[in-house]
């Protein structure tokens, strides 16, 4: 059963334009979500995060959106850069458990063409 | 980055033979975890450590071992690895501390191939 989904495997986008990335949970006690890059040959690198108290959180050109009635969140980047091409993982927690283990959707192959 | 390094970062082994991999932090977080990464899969748990000699299982812990001696180090083992094993293997530390809570950090992996 898969709590964590995201359910484009692949998004083409061109430079400059937004990148929209979505990501849906079924899990009503995740209530913290995070978003993680990942380049080839590399380990997932924390991106941005977002706790279920807000609705949006912002860094840069990165912002993440957190709908809690629709269990969804997404990810816009903008504008879109050929360097932000990389596998981007949805991540979800319950924090009120003692391990803070995270539950990560299958993620999503953003490529920005020049 | 964090200090977080992954031993050894390329192994080919044939089926049967016992393996080890390590984790080795300079972090001092409590908390580690060891995933895999398969084709269409995305990342799951195998094991995680919540203190020393503190592990539990993930959603793919069968076949895997896992022991922490000290906070710095925690190792995955495959008893008999089977050609399913084949993998890219991550490890991650979180302290799980402040408001951050849950936020891990990856080392950079170990590709294992099982022949």
């Amino acid at each position: 059963d898969q709590q964590v989904k995201q359910n484009s495997p692949s998004l083409s986008v061109q430079e400059g334009r937004i990148s929209i990335l979505n990501c849906d949970y079924t899990n009503s006690m995740f209530d913290y979500f995070l978003w993680y890059k990942k380049y080839p040959a590399e380990g997932p690198t924390f991106l941005i995060s977002i706790s279920s108290i807000k609705d949006k959180n912002e860094d840069g050109r990165f912002t993440v959106f957190l709908n809690k009635s629709a269990k969804h969140l997404s990810l816009h980047i903008v504008p879109s850069q050929p360097g932000d091409s990389a596998v981007y993982f949805c991540a979800a927690s319950a924090r009120g458990g003692s391990n803070y283990k995270l539950t990560f959707g299958k993620g999503t192959l953003l490529t920005v063409n020049p | 980055d964090a200090g977080i390094t992954q031993s050894p970062r390329h192994k080919v082994t044939e089926t049967g033979t016992p393996v080890t991999l390590r984790c080795h932090q300079t972090e001092n977080h409590r908390y580690m975890y060891w995933y895999r990464q398969d084709p269409g899969h995305g990342l799951r748990l195998i094991h995680y450590s919540y203190g020393v000699k503190d592990t539990d299982k993930g959603e793919v812990s069968d076949g895997y071992s896992v022991s922490r001696s000290k906070t710095e180090d925690f190792l995955l083992t495959l008893e008999s690895a089977t050609s399913s094993q084949t993998s890219v293997y991550f490890c991650a530390i979180s302290d799980g501390k402040g408001f951050r809570l849950g936020e891990q950090y990856f080392g950079p992996g170990t590709r294992l191939t099982v022949t």
